[in-house]
This record gives C-alpha cells, sequence and structure tokens, in this order.
C-alpha cells in the first residue's frame, strides 16, 4: 500500500504570504494526485485533481504541481478564509485511495 | 446541485455492526463514471478512504479493512449503504460518503461533493 507524506505537519504563514505544503507518495501515482482542504467541523473540499487541475470554483491562488513521488500545493497569497487542514490524496494504485496525514496551516 | 447526507446510529455497542446509509440527490448512481465513497476521520486525526461503490456496480475496498465492509446500493432509492461489523472502540470517527466521476477520456475527479458527515461512537 502507497504511503503518502505531508510536509511540514504545521505551516506558519502570515496572510498575503506564498504558502507551499509538500506531498510525497512512497511509489509512483503518475498524476493522480488530490488536494482538499478541511476547517474546523466541516467536511474537506477538493481543490486540486490530476495534480494541477483546480476543481469547480477554486480560486487561482492554488495551485498544484508535480508527478509521480513528488508534489506541492502553492497558495500564492494566503487570505484568511485558507487557513486550515490540507490533505493530500493519491487516486491511481488500486485498491486503495490513500490520503496523507494532512499540513496545518496556521496563521504566524 | 449534488448533495449528499449520511445517516445511522450515533452510538454502537463494541462487536456490533454498524450500518450506515448514504442519502444522495443531484446525480443517478446508474449514470456512466459515477461513484460514491465512504471516508472516515477520527476525532483530531486524518482522512482515512473505506470504501468506493461505481455505477456498474464495481466495489473497492481498503486492504486494511476488506474484511469488515460491504458496500451496496439502491439505485432506486438514490441510496449507497456501508456496514462495517465486529466494531472497536479505535473505529469512532466521523463516517461521510462523497462523490466521484470519472469525466471524460478517463479523468477521475475524486470526492468533489461531500456529505457533511456522521459521527459515530462506539462504546459500551
Amino acid at each position: 500500500e502507497i504511503v503518502m507524506t505531508q510536509s511540514p505537519a504545521t505551516l506558519s504563514v502570515s496572510p498575503g504570504e506564498r504558502a507551499t505544503l509538500s506531498c510525497r507518495p512512497s511509489q509512483s501515482v503518475s498524476t493522480n494526485l488530490a488536494w482538499y482542504q478541511q476547517k474546523p467541523g466541516q467536511a474537506p473540499r477538493l481543490l486540486i485533481y490530476g495534480a494541477s487541475i483546480r476543481a469547480t470554483g477554486i480560486p487561482a491562488r492554488f495551485s498544484g504541481s508535480g508527478s509521480r513521488t513528488e508534489f506541492t500545493l502553492t497558495i500564492s497569497s494566503l487570505q484568511s478564509e485558507d487557513f486550515a487542514v490540507y490533505y493530500c490524496q493519491q487516486y491511481n494504485n488500486w485498491p486503495a485511495y490513500t490520503f496523507g496525514q494532512g499540513t496545518k496551516l496556521e496563521i504566524k | 446541485q449534488i448533495t449528499l447526507k449520511e445517516s445511522g446510529p450515533t452510538l454502537v455497542k463494541p462487536t456490533q455492526t454498524l450500518t450506515l446509509t448514504c442519502t444522495f440527490s443531484g446525480f443517478s448512481l446508474s449514470t456512466s463514471g459515477v461513484g460514491v465513497g465512504w471516508i472516515r476521520q477520527p476525532p483530531g486525526k486524518a482522512l482515512e478512504w473505506l470504501a468506493l461503490l461505481y455505477w456498474d456496480d464495481d466495489k473497492r475496498y481498503s486492504p486494511s479493512l476488506k474484511s469488515r465492509l460491504t458496500i451496496t446500493k439502491d439505485t432506486s432509492k438514490n441510496q449507497v449503504v456501508l456496514t462495517m461489523t465486529n466494531m472497536d472502540p479505535v473505529d469512532t470517527a466521523t463516517y461521510y460518503c462523497a462523490h466521484l466521476m470519472i469525466a471524460s477520456r478517463g479523468v477521475i475527479i475524486p470526492f468533489d461533493y461531500w456529505g457533511q458527515g456522521t459521527l459515530v461512537t462506539v462504546s459500551s
């Protein structure tokens, strides 16, 4: 089973600055990788799929990149509503749709 | 407009079987490319994918939980049911169902719509 490693566990960034989150699968997942945002008490929200395709209604400040075993989620200019936990998920290797352990993005 | 909602018991005893129902609207599970999955999240912990059911009745399960899980659908009622046997306190979590789509050219759009989740506590 693929292990998804997200780093850092916690990221402290000031509003208006750029945030860069990392996700590393233990083996290649091609570009079958998604990113989700989750706020306290809410269900996750799909941000990015196919490693770099923004989901419907997601602002352009969110971008994804990478392939195989190295992926990055970048938030170009942090807004107050962006502080949340972010999860990556691979959907390349059946039968598991494995999630990472999450990165908490907090206000610096 | 796609919506999903989970329902089921909020409290189960150890060794009991949990049955959760996902009732959805805005799509049909008889439409090619559509799937519904279940994901759970223990309090304060990460998401864990459990199972996935496709429009053609193809079913996939988490390898670590496969022996305990069963996923079924009732297309006429727009429902997907997940059963989990032999519940244990470590299974205490919020359980979510979510919509998935295989779009044109085989592009998978995973879990783009989610239910609000239902908290299940396992305790005697």
